[in-house]
């Protein structure tokens, strides 16, 4: 099936440690996105990319780091610097071009202690 | 910031129709109109998109004022599975324009 897998679904880190989250997509898509979500809230744009070995800065980039080294993957790195790291990730992606939407993964939830 | 304001939540019945509406009184010439759903602790999932027509898909239907400055949502038969809260989002359709998730409404289908 086509479509855009994130994994693990839940993860759980110590205090300290970067951790890397995993986001594929078999859509043959060009852009892909990273969003955290916090409780009650909408989205927050981290991290994109329109192409591959390119991506920029969202509203909320600081502590995150991305890479884009092949088209179907974009995994997000929350380093210790990021104060907050405890939320739900989303991954998402979308064709080039005029008038498309971005389809959605399934999450990765993160609780770092 | 969102540029669309969309109320906390609404009920509605099961078997109803559900009208979601939305305002984007800043909304400029080359911005759609889009929707999206969230189901608790799932993906967004989109249902629908417009710039000035009325449109409509197996999903729902959107309506879209003349003059732009709002819109509505509509569910035709809500069930119980449309519980989620519904994201209106405005976004020029230029490469690379992201969009902006606001808190969204919050529907309840009640049975």
């Amino acid at each position: 099936d086509g479509g855009i897998t994130q994994s693990p679904k839940y993860l759980f880190r110590k205090e300290g440690q970067n951790v890397t989250l995993s986001c594929e997509q078999n859509l043959n898509h060009d852009a892909m996105y990273w969003y955290r979500q916090d409780p009650g809230q909408g989205l927050r744009l981290i991290y994109y990319s329109q192409i591959v070995n390119d991506f920029q800065k969202g509203d909320i980039a600081e502590g995150y780091s991305v890479s884009r080294e092949k088209k179907e993957s974009f995994p997000l790195t929350v380093t210790s610097a990021q104060k907050n790291p405890t939320a739900f990730y989303l991954c998402a992606s979308s064709r080039s071009g005029l008038s498309n939407e971005q389809y959605f993964g399934p999450g990765t939830r993160l609780t770092v202690t | 910031d969102a540029k669309t304001t969309q109320p906390t939540s609404m009920d509605c019945a099961e078997g109803r129709a559900a009208n979601l509406p939305c305002n984007h009184s800043t909304i400029s010439g080359n911005e759609y109109v889009y929707w999206y759903r969230q189901i608790h602790s799932q993906g967004p999932q989109y249902i629908i998109h417009g710039l000035k027509n009325n449109e409509t898909n197996e999903m729902a239907s959107l309506i879209i004022t003349e003059d732009r400055k709002s819109s509505t949502l509509i569910l035709p038969h809500a069930t119980l599975r449309d519980t989620a809260v519904y994201y209106c989002i405005v976004r020029e359709d230029n490469y690379g324009q992201n969009f902006v998730f606001g808190p969204g409404t919050r529907l309840s289908v009640l049975p």
